[in-house]
């Protein structure tokens, strides 16, 4: 069954600063992999996602992620936070087989960005 | 394009009533799936739909029915409301295995 691993349940950086958010999976095949972003009082909206093909993808608002085969990791960056990037972020892995079709969220990694 | 649309958005309901949530969503997508969500656990799959008439269990299937009659449509069922699942609740639906899943606004639901 696969699994994902968000560290960090709250992150803080200033503005300006890096982001990164670690996500880590557990799969025995290669996987699907996507970032969702949450604003407050809202639902999920997709930053980014992995399939097949360039490990480095990119997504909205500046946002990209390296797929990591050897490390099981798909860790989410942004060069330069801006205050909008306050959010919730969530890491998630879907999978498929025997017809069966399950998303598998993370816990969710909440970012603050300090002025 | 309206997208994935949930109703109500916001409900009280004491424990042991019935209630249904509404999902319905106009991109003619086969994979529908219902979440809740609940602070620092994420979201947790509880029924999912592969297309009309085929309905599966997600993690947390306790407590919850769900049918697809139509493409279109998918409603959660909560047979007899319990404080345990006061929650906000998600419908998400997707083109294909793979692709894009888009979520309505949520449901935030409070059962006393």
């Amino acid at each position: 069954a696969q699994s994902v691993t968000q560290l960090g349940s709250h992150v803080s950086v200033s503005e300006g600063a890096l982001v990164l958010l670690r996500c880590n999976y557990s799969s025995s095949v290669p996987p699907y992999l996507f970032w969702y972003v949450q604003y407050p009082n809202q639902g999920l909206q997709l930053l980014l996602k992995y399939t097949t093909g360039a490990t480095l993808v990119k997504g909205i608002n500046g946002f990209e992620a390296e797929f990591k085969k050897s490390e099981t990791s798909f860790h989410l960056t942004k060069p330069s936070a801006h205050m909008s990037d306050a959010a919730e972020y969530f890491c998630a892995v879907i999978t498929s087989g025997a017809g069966s079709y399950q998303l598998t969220f993370g816990k969710g990694t909440k970012l603050s960005v300090i002025p | 394009n309206a997208g994935v649309t949930q109703t109500p958005k916001f409900q009280v309901l004491k424990t042991g009533q019935s209630m249904t949530l509404q999902c319905a969503q106009d991109m003619n997508h086969e994979y529908m799936s219902w979440y809740r969500q609940d602070p620092g656990m994420g979201l947790r799959l509880i029924h999912y739909s592969v297309g009309a008439g085929i309905t599966d269990q997600g993690e947390v299937p306790n407590g919850y029915n769900v049918s697809r009659s139509t493409t279109e449509d998918f409603p959660l069922r909560l047979l007899s409301a319990a404080p345990s699942q006061t929650s906000v609740y998600f419908c998400a639906s997707s083109y294909i295995l793979g692709s894009e899943a888009f979520f309505g606004q949520g449901t935030r639901l409070t059962v006393v």
